[in-house]
């Protein structure tokens, strides 16, 4: 079973920094491309970042290029985003998905983490 | 970028109706358009891939259709489990987004 289990979210203050993991489990995953997905409180989903398979190609939303980085470790079946610089307007749930493809970054979302909220306030 | 938008942003419908949402991109995107269920407090669900594929284990109640700029989501008679908010990606190319949700209501 695909499991994907997103931590290290939490309440930070406007300019501060974060790193938030997801751990995968029940996939090869190293075979697949991963991504960020956001939802602000009460709002729709924002595509967040993209990272191949092999950390060859990674992409991000205008929104965060520049202050966030993603990153995945193959060995530890893990997933990164370290956010910098954050703002008000990055408040929100933070899931971590699994790309449906594997020979590239697709951009179809096929299984979901459960979420960790980041929470930007003084 | 390529904008989603969805029609409407709230849908009134009872069990055993036959609902429709509507999907329109701000360019041509082929069939590279998926469906998404979420309900409150839960991860997106991927129902519909590729404008009308159907993902393994979602009803056969749940169908897409389109291509281009304007895409369908319909469910064929509504169940108590459908009540939730859907949205439409384009994945035609990077930077994906996401329609604004379309939210079905028990009416």
């Amino acid at each position: 079973e695909v499991q994907l289990v997103e931590s290290g979210g939490g309440l930070v203050k406007p300019g501060g920094s974060l790193r938030l993991s997801c751990a995968a489990s029940g996939f090869t995953f190293s075979s697949y491309s991963m991504n960020w997905v956001r939802q602000a409180p009460g709002k729709g989903l924002e595509w967040v970042s993209s990272i191949s398979s092999s950390s060859s190609y990674i992409y991000y939303a205008d929104s965060v290029k520049g202050r966030f980085t993603i990153s995945r470790d193959n060995a530890k079946n893990s997933l990164y985003l370290q956010m910098n610089s954050l703002r008000a307007e990055d408040t929100a749930v933070y899931y971590c998905a699994r790309d449906s493809y594997t020979a590239m970054v697709g951009g179809l979302f096929d299984y979901w983490g459960q979420g960790t909220l980041v929470t930007v306030s003084s | 970028d390529i904008q989603m938008t969805q029609s409407p942003s709230t849908l009134s419908a009872s069990v055993g109706d036959r609902v429709t949402i509507t999907c329109r991109a701000s360019q041509s995107i082929s069939s590279w358009l998926a469906w998404y269920q979420q309900k409150p407090g839960k991860a997106p669900k991927l129902l519909i891939y590729k404008a009308s594929s159907l993902e393994s284990g979602v009803p056969s109640r749940f169908s897409g259709s389109g291509s281009g700029t304007e895409f369908t989501l319909t469910i064929s008679s509504l169940q108590p489990d459908d009540f939730a908010t859907y949205y439409c990606q384009q994945y035609n190319s990077y930077q994906w987004t996401f329609g604004q949700g379309t939210k079905v209501e028990i009416k």
